[in-house]
């Protein structure tokens, strides 16, 4: 069963204050990962995908990385409009040519002026 | 582009009723999927299509919830009777399909259900 794991659960930070975000994952044969950004009272919202390890990719103030085990979302300098909840997500290479989606619980991130 | 458009946004409603939730994917996605957000368990799959066709229903908790998609253009969420446990956010997405994954799922705004 595919699983992950974001940690921290929420995350609190300066204006200014750089961080990253974790997410470890289990997938047999991972077809891509995912990463989005959910504001309150909204769906989520596509931010990345990485297919393979050592892949970044790059966004205004953030960057997410790959390893074979886990992903980051390094946030250099936030900034109060980047606090949300950062949701990671897996899709498996399926067997019958079909596969979905398979979140975390996210990260919820406060940037304080 | 008007993105995915779910209908209501808030569901309150009485233990035991029927409960109908709807979802218009966006033009020319093939793949549509719904979710279910908690906080306890986060965003889990409940169905997906694809060309309007059930592929995984799995993640469909139990008999009470039924899903539809008679054409490209249009789904719904049925859960007959409702309970206080099926209280949530409900999220329609949809993709381009298989092979165009790398675009991610575009989710609507979701449908806020109360059970009382």
């Amino acid at each position: 069963e595919d699983q992950v794991t974001q940690s921290p659960e929420a995350l609190r930070l300066q204006e200014g204050e750089s961080s990253s975000l974790n997410c470890s994952y289990t997938v047999s044969g991972l077809r891509g990962l995912f990463w989005y950004r959910q504001d309150p009272g909204k769906g989520p919202e596509f931010l990345f995908t990485l297919y393979s390890a050592g892949e970044e990719k790059e966004k205004e103030r953030l960057k997410a990385t790959l390893t074979k085990k886990e992903s980051f979302l390094h946030i250099t300098a936030p900034k109060p409009e980047d606090s949300a909840t950062y949701l990671c997500a897996v899709q498996a290479a399926g067997n019958s040519g079909y596969s979905t989606l398979t979140f975390g619980k996210g990260t919820m991130l406060l940037v304080s002026p | 582009d008007a993105g995915v458009i779910q209908s209501p946004r808030h569901e309150v409603t009485e233990m035991g009723q029927e409960v109908t939730l709807r979802c218009k994917p966006i033009s020319g996605h093939n793949s549509l999927f719904w979710y279910r957000q908690t906080m306890m368990r986060g965003l889990e799959l409940l169905i997906y299509f694809n060309n309007n066709v059930p592929i995984d229903d799995s993640g469909m908790p139990e008999d009470r919830f039924s899903a539809k998609m008679p054409n490209a253009s249009f789904s719904t969420l049925k859960i007959q009777p409702s309970e206080p446990r099926d209280s949530a956010v409900y999220f329609c997405a949809s993709n381009r399909g298989e092979g165009q994954g790398h675009y991610g799922y575009t989710f609507g705004s979701g449908t806020r259900l109360t059970v009382v």
